[in-house]
């Protein structure tokens, strides 16, 4: 079974609005990654939040931790349609990274 | 952007032929990977290397073969490719030094198509 989990799998707004996507994971980590792809692209690192951190910003990023439910949010505000991507979250509980499946979002104009 | 680059981008080829896919970094990371995504799907790590002639599996089982003689380079060959194999290969490479699992930098990897 998976390490982590995005959750919504797809999500479509508009311009302006705030998009928020969740990850779950099922064993303790060190550190959890959150990655961009656009399309036919590979992935480009966003944000690394430790597991004795609760909440990190990066410009209009902005991810939570919560270790004792063990899930993370990343919230982009004011989106704009160039943050129509997927979303990945990459947990460490091994020697490696595994990523979620993603989530896929839409921002329309 | 980061500096690593995958040839080719993309690879239409006949079954039973050999496949290699190339992976150069120039920021001097030892650690290396190559991760197998379906379109719309999860990475699913397949090989890994700690650095020169240090390679490893990943989670994923595949019938490709890595090798690392290069710290720069870590390329992935099919000896004979199958349709199965059709997928999007992405390489990738990050920098233990820095301590516990350091941010991925990703090539914009190589969409095989096999027929």
């Amino acid at each position: 079974s998976q390490q982590g989990e995005e959750d919504p799998q797809a999500l479509s707004i508009q311009e302006g609005e705030n998009a928020t996507m969740n990850c779950s994971y099922k064993t303790s980590i060190n550190n959890l990654q959150w990655y961009r792809q656009n399309s036919g692209r590979g992935l480009v690192h966003l944000i690394l939040i430790r597991s004795n951190e609760r909440e990190k910003h990066s410009g209009r990023l902005r991810v939570t931790l919560d270790t004792s439910k063990k899930s993370s949010s990343l919230l982009i505000t004011a989106s704009r349609a160039a943050d129509t991507a997927s979303y990945f979250c990459a947990t460490d509980a091994s020697q490696n990274f595994v990523f979620g499946p993603g989530t896929r979002l839409s921002v329309l104009p | 952007e980061a500096d690593i680059y995958q040839t080719p981008r993309y690879l239409v080829i006949g079954t039973g032929k050999k496949i290699t896919l190339e992976c150069s970094q120039t920021m001097g990371h030892d650690k290396m990977y190559w991760y197998q995504q379906d379109p719309g799907m999860e990475l699913h790590l397949i090989h890994y290397s700690y650095g020169v002639n240090s390679t490893e599996k990943g989670d994923l089982s595949s019938e490709s073969t890595v090798s690392r003689i290069r710290t720069e380079h870590f390329p992935l060959t099919l000896e004979s490719a199958r349709p199965s194999h059709t997928s999007q290969y992405l390489c990738a490479s990050s920098d233990p030094r820095q301590g516990g699992n350091q941010p991925q930098h990703f090539g914009d990897g190589t969409r095989l198509s096999i027929l």
